[in-house]
């Protein structure tokens, strides 16, 4: 089974506009992390936002806000008031502790175009 | 069967020693990456190699230096190692095709940690 599934792999949304680019995930663990990270054309992968398996509250950072329904194991990333800059690739991920250490693994990505 | 594989998981070493990471994807990608995580949250991407061919080089230290001898493996050596270089390494493959991105795999990290 797919550890983290992003079942979009191509969106678009006008400017200043919300989206929301989804992601589920699969782990039998109670302390995971779970991080959306965006890829513009230059390859790097820039964090964006976190939010840990017990942390109660949606996690936030700016125009960036988590979703997370822990019971559906979904943890969907909204972008608010979209903005040309923010077309990009948009990966999620999540970190398991196991008893070896961490163990990361990566959604397949959704990119993400805005229109002017 | 894994999609992405990075071999090893964990790599405990000491400074000055030559050691390499390898990466293998079955997934018919084209193009493969090295990213470097330092801080647990920003990746930064170090190679990327298209059908074998060096199309990313980024500002890292000479002592690190790819390899790839198919489009399925794409190996990380890294010589004289340092206490700096002890960070978690990803492994990812991509098909590019017409300047498109055809959808992303990674690999699960090799952790690196430099005695």
């Amino acid at each position: 089974a797919q550890k983290i599934t992003q079942t979009q792999p191509g969106m678009f949304v006008q400017e200043k506009e919300a989206v929301t680019l989804d992601c589920t995930y699969d782990t039998s663990d109670q302390s995971y992390g779970l991080f959306w990270y965006k890829q513009p054309s230059s390859g790097e992968m820039i964090f964006l936002i976190y939010q840990g398996s017990y942390d109660e509250q949606n996690a936030t950072e700016g125009r960036y806000s988590l979703n997370f329904q822990k019971a559906r194991k979904s943890a969907n990333l909204v972008i608010s008031a979209s903005q040309l800059g923010d077309s990009a690739m948009y990966f999620c991920a999540m970190r398991e502790k196991l008893n070896t250490g961490n163990q990361f693994y990566f959604g397949t990505g959704t990119s993400l175009t805005v229109i002017p | 069967d894994t999609a992405v594989s990075q071999t090893p998981k964990y790599l405990v070493t000491q400074m000055g020693n030559d050691k390499s990471i390898k990466c293998e994807q079955n997934l018919g990608h084209d193009t493969m990456y090295w990213y470097k995580q330092d801080s647990k949250k920003f990746l930064k991407i170090m190679f990327s190699y298209n059908n074998k061919e060096l199309i990313i080089n980024e500002t890292v230290p000479n002592r690190f230096s790819p390899k790839s001898p198919d489009k399925a493996h794409l190996n990380l050596h890294i010589n004289s190692l340092e206490l700096g270089d002890s960070a978690v390494y990803f492994c990812a493959s991509s098909h590019i095709m017409g300047g498109a991105n055809y959808g992303y795999t990674f690999g699960s990290g090799t952790r690196l940690t430099v005695v």
